[in-house]
Order: C-alpha cells, then sequence, then structure tokens
C-alpha cells in the first residue's frame, strides 16, 4: 500500500451539520490534495497543500475549508453540509507538485452523503 | 476553463485490442497521464507523456501528439480485469491537473 488512509470511510449526514474527512500519509510527501468524483464530471480540485499550513483553493473550493498542521495530516472540512456536497471524496498525495512528472498516489476514498 | 473529452463508454472483447481517445486544449500543457480506477476504487496511475509518440509500458501503450491535442491510451490482449474506467488529465500551464470524466471500459467474455 501507498501509505495514505482516509477516514471515514463512509459518512452519512444531514444538511447543515459539519463534516471533516481526514487524510493521513506516511510517504512524507510534500503535496495534498483533495477532489471530489461525481458522476458524469472528472475530478475536481476542491483544495491542495504544498508544505505544513500552506494551502491554495481548487476550482469547487467554495463551502468547503482546509488545515494542514503536520507533514501527514490534511483535513477537509464542510462547515455546514449542503446535499451538492454529497460525493466521493479523494485526498491523493505527490512528491514533486510543481513539475510535469506530478504522480499522484490517491486514497480509497470517503463517500459522503448529505440528507 | 479548459476541455478534456473522452468517449463515456466502450465495449470490447476478452483478448482483442482497444484504443480510448482523449482530446484536450493545447494551450498551456505540461504534460498528459492516464490513470485507471475499478468501481469503488483509487484510480491508479498508469502512464506520462509530454513529448509526441508512443510510449509503450507491457500491454498498455500511450500516446500523444502535442499539436493535435490529442492522446490515447492502446490497450492489448484484453482481461477480464481490465474492465474500469479510464481518466485522461491534461497538467495545464500552473501544473495543474484538468481531468476528463473518464471511459468506462466493458469487457464482454
Amino acid at each position: 500500500d501507498a501509505g495514505i488512509t482516509q477516514s471515514p470511510r463512509h459518512k452519512v449526514t444531514e444538511t447543515g451539520t459539519p463534516v471533516t474527512l481526514r487524510c493521513h500519509q506516511t510517504e512524507n510527501h510534500r503535496y495534498m490534495y483533495w477532489y471530489r468524483q461525481d458522476p458524469g464530471h472528472g475530478l475536481r480540485l476542491i483544495h491542495y497543500s504544498y508544505g505544513v499550513k500552506d494551502t491554495d483553493k481548487g476550482e469547487v473550493s467554495d463551502g468547503y475549508s482546509v488545515s494542514r498542521s503536520k507533514t501527514e495530516d490534511f483535513l477537509l472540512t464542510l462547515e455546514s453540509a449542503t446535499s451538492s456536497q454529497t460525493s466521493v471524496y479523494f485526498c491523493a498525495i505527490s512528491e514533486s507538485g510543481g513539475t510535469g512528472a506530478n504522480v499522484l498516489t490517491f486514497g480509497a476514498g470517503s463517500r459522503l452523503t448529505v440528507l | 476553463g479548459q476541455n478534456i473529452d473522452q468517449p463515456t463508454e466502450m465495449t470490447a472483447t476478452e483478448g482483442a485490442i482497444v484504443q480510448i481517445n482523449c482530446t484536450y486544449q493545447t494551450s498551456g500543457f505540461n504534460g498528459l497521464f492516464w490513470y485507471q480506477q475499478h468501481a469503488g476504487e483509487a484510480p491508479t496511475f498508469l502512464s506520462y507523456n509530454v513529448l509526441d509518440g508512443l510510449e509503450e509500458k507491457g500491454r498498455f501503450s500511450s500516446f500523444l501528439s502535442r499539436s493535435k491535442g490529442y492522446s490515447y491510451l492502446l490497450l492489448k490482449e484484453l482481461q477480464m480485469k481490465d474492465s474500469a474506467s479510464y481518466l485522461c488529465a491534461n497538467m495545464d500551464s500552473n501544473y495543474q491537473l484538468i481531468w476528463g470524466a473518464g471511459t468506462k471500459l466493458i469487457i464482454k467474455p
């Protein structure tokens, strides 16, 4: 295994509740990413991190926040979940985010359902 | 934003060859990736092309034409385990990946 785990793997929650998804890596990779995957869409980047406390927005960042206080952990928070945030969320890591050969290793995914 | 297009679904026969095409906008190109994703699982890296031509890796090959904004993934000697979605992704000028929606490949005996 690549040493990247996501938790929880499945979660059902209600509209308006806060949700935090955790990504943990043991590879000491600098770059970490949160994507969402929905039918009919490609993977869409939510936020990414290029180091401890260094994060930036992706193309679909509204309604999401992230934190990275340690190299190994990258948290994704939905402050007030909405039904449109029902999705499968993938965390990914890479060694070389700023170069062409940026191969991503993905976690197993977290399936979130917002009722 | 950039568009990246690939067929939604393809069907092929076990033992045959299949070619999955991907087209992308050519501005700000920094590489073309292919990933494989089995149903309910994470995407896994297959190939990376940054120069024109064919890169062969066992039963899988990937081709790139930068001037045409075109890539394809060629799968030979298809096996049932090759049933999966194949994701094409273009790295843009900011080194961000732009993903296609994926091609679901169905292999029939």
